[in-house]
């Protein structure tokens, strides 16, 4: 079955520095577009980025713009997160998503999900 | 505040039919399809409909999705207490090449 796996989060201060990954197993990695998505605590789902299905484009929502960056390698089949320049509204469980295939997957529905990691951005 | 419109909250009854909206403007909801998504208390979401109509692998016959113009729609039919849960509707937006989520809707079985 397939299974995604997020790790990485923790408590972190505002400014720092942080990776997410997300492990993906059971599907073929290589063929979906792939998001990520975070719920800060009580809070409706935001989308934050995703990554074409072979890396070669990226979206972002406009608040994480120049400060975060999806990456994606496929003979890890794993996706990544790389934060910077946190800040305490980046408080959130982070979720990644499968999109679907293909060069247009990016505007997909999101069949399988990850349980999610819990960042914490405070002082 | 999200650009997809829905109602905070929505209730009825055990076997009660029980539907949400969710609006947009005509450059999301009218460009591309809605999709939606359950999620249970404490857990992460699930997709629930995909492509306005189309009922994912082991979802229930009882949940249905529709649209119409701007506005698309959720209906549960035959509502149960484990429907308990929020939905949130979904689409991809090409003025902003980003997805986007509704503000969701919190269902409450009574």
């Amino acid at each position: 079955q397939v299974r995604l796996v997020e790790s990485g989060g923790g408590v972190v201060q505002p400014g720092r520095s942080l990776r997410l990954s997300c492990e993906a197993s059971g599907v073929t990695f290589s063929n979906y577009a792939m998001h990520w998505v975070r719920q800060a605590p009580g809070k409706g789902l935001e989308w934050v980025a995703a990554i074409s299905y072979d890396g070669s484009n990226e979206y972002y929502v406009d608040s994480v713009k120049g400060r975060l960056t999806i990456s994606r390698h496929s003979s890890k089949n794993t996706l990544y997160l790389q934060m910077n320049s946190l800040r305490p509204e980046d408080t959130a469980v982070y979720f990644c998503a499968t999109g679907g295939t293909g060069s247009g997957g990016h505007r997909g529905g999101f069949a399988y999900w990850g349980q999610g990691t819990l960042l914490t951005v405070s002082s | 505040q999200s650009a997809l419109i829905q109602p905070p909250s929505a209730s009825g009854t055990p076997g009660q039919r029980v539907s949400i909206s969710c609006s947009g403007s005509s450059s999301i909801i009218g460009r591309h399809t809605t999709n939606w998504y359950q999620q249970l208390p404490g857990t992460a979401p699930r997709l629930l409909i995909y492509s306005n109509i189309q009922r994912p692998l082991g979802v229930p016959d009882r949940f249905s999705g529709s649209k119409s113009g701007t506005s698309a729609s959720l209906a549960i039919s035959g509502l149960q207490s484990e429907d308990e849960a929020d939905y949130f509707c979904a689409t991809w937006d090409d003025s902003l090449n980003n997805y986007v989520f509704g503000s969701g809707t919190r269902v409450i079985v009574l």
